[in-house]
């Protein structure tokens, strides 16, 4: 159980365009995920709290503007970034949490998405 | 603002050898998570640890929470290649069930054969 998909795995594009990436969650109804970015072998930095529903919240010094977060259901919430340059270039991991549903606060992590912007 | 403080970030060591890794707050965790993390992948969740004092064991891997919930040791013991990768623990502080994690600065680690 507790299986996350992100999708897509690996993406290229050119500067200017915007990139949609989804996260689901396969197997449990999500309360909230969350949106994380990752240099080499660097930490995870989150980005954003995304609850079904309503608004996401974002940490300080993301731009809520660029990365358009929508959390549709339960089990789907999706980033885009957009007008994408190539400090953009990252990897994106998304996670999904089971709220009270759960017996402890755990996340569950997609697989991430390689992001590269030329 | 609560900090996690993650030591070494960085561990070379040789096949069969024993290493621990360290997580430190000067908060009170409400509960502690370790995950590993293999290039290219998401964090798989190892373990979860919620009471003062208590030790969990996954096969060579012991996980310790202190007994004031302020910090958290793993340790591996006879470690083998297979066990290369980032480890990152990831506190909650949160009395209100938010799901909100802060994340270590991560541990890599490399075992060679």
């Amino acid at each position: 159980g507790a299986v996350v998909s992100q999708h897509p795995s690996r993406v290229i594009c050119k500067s200017g365009t915007s990139v949609k990436i989804e996260c689901r969650s396969l197997d449990f109804q999500a309360t909230t995920m969350f949106w994380y970015r990752q240099f080499p072998k660097k930490s995870l930095m989150l980005m954003a709290t995304s609850n079904e529903g309503s608004k996401a919240t974002y940490e300080q010094g993301v731009e809520k503007d660029k990365f358009l977060i929508n959390h549709a259901s339960l089990t789907l919430s999706t980033l885009t970034v957009t007008s994408a340059h190539p400090e953009d270039s990252s990897f994106y991991i998304c996670s999904a949490y089971r709220g009270l549903a759960g017996p402890y606060n755990e996340q569950f992590f997609g697989p991430g998405t390689r992001l590269t912007v030329l | 603002t609560q900090l996690l403080e993650q030591s070494p970030q960085f561990l070379s060591i040789q096949e069969g050898e024993n290493l621990t890794v360290y997580c430190n707050s000067s908060s009170v965790f409400s509960s502690l998570q370790w995950y590993r993390q293999e290039p290219g992948e998401g964090p798989v969740l190892l373990v979860t640890v919620v009471t003062g004092g208590e030790v969990k064991k996954l096969k060579r891997l012991t996980f310790q929470f202190g007994d004031a919930r302020k910090d958290s040791s793993l340790h591996i013991t006879a470690a083998q290649p297979g066990d290369t990768g980032l480890y990152l623990c990831a506190g909650d502080f949160s009395s209100s069930n938010t799901g909100k994690l802060i994340f270590g600065q991560g541990t890599t680690l490399q075992v060679k054969p």
